[in-house]
């Protein structure tokens, strides 16, 4: 079965630091990666795709699947970027359905 | 720009209670999917529809059941409740074709006491 693992519970930066954060995945196929963030107090919302190969918000991430991850990465991080991020992972055969990892509570610190 | 819109925000039960969550897909979008989230966990897929059929079903106790409708809302009915029930529902929605974003509501806390 798929599986996706956000090694870091919590990352806290300063802001106008770099932040990295981790996700690894487990499936024989070929899934579609995402990013989803979740504001405080808000709904999730998509972040990054991996198909779309684009940055948003100074967020980039790039599929690895030689190592099986897909790294978020930001080289500058603001203070705006406190959230919750929840890598996940769907492919064709799974009808859609996400499967999400842990996820990772970013704080950035002043 | 329209969003899901899920009903209601926060619900309160007793055990042994049943509790019903709607959710209303964005216009246009044929497929719903019901996550549920509890207390420091990741979303766990429910069951998701497309066109008024279950199209995949998750880790969704036999207590609760689901539906979508000729209007493509759909409502999860939760039965017998206990009080591992208490999380967070999330219900997304998105287009039926490839991959496609999914966009969630902002989802119905449950507390069952």
């Amino acid at each position: 079965a798929q599986r996706v693992t956000q090694p870091e519970k919590l990352l806290s930066v300063f802001k106008g630091a770099p932040v990295e954060l981790k996700c690894n995945y487990s499936y024989s196929g070929s899934p579609e990666l995402f990013w989803y963030v979740q504001y405080s107090r808000q709904r999730l919302q998509l972040l990054l795709r991996h198909i779309s190969r684009e940055s948003i918000k100074g967020f980039t991430a790039d599929l690895n699947k030689g190592e099986t991850s897909f790294h978020l990465k930001k080289p500058f991080a603001q203070e705006e970027d406190s959230a919750m991020y929840y890598c996940a992972l769907t492919f064709k055969a799974a009808g859609n359905k996400l499967t999400f990892g842990g996820g990772t509570r970013v704080l950035v610190k002043p | 720009a329209a969003g899901v819109i899920q009903s209601p925000r926060h619900l309160i039960k007793e055990k042994r209670e049943t509790a019903t969550l709607k959710c209303y897909p964005i216009p246009r979008h044929d497929t719903v999917y019901w996550y549920q989230q509890g207390p420091g966990q990741d979303p766990q897929f429910l069951i998701s529809f497309y066109e008024k059929m279950q199209s995949d079903k998750g880790s969704i106790p036999d207590r609760f059941s689901a539906q979508q409708f000729s209007d493509y809302h759909s409502e999860l009915n939760m039965s017998s409740l206990e009080l591992g029930d208490s999380a967070l529902y999330f219900c997304a929605s998105s287009t039926h074709e490839g991959v496609n974003e999914q966009f969630f509501g902002p989802g119905t806390r449950l507390t069952v006491l």
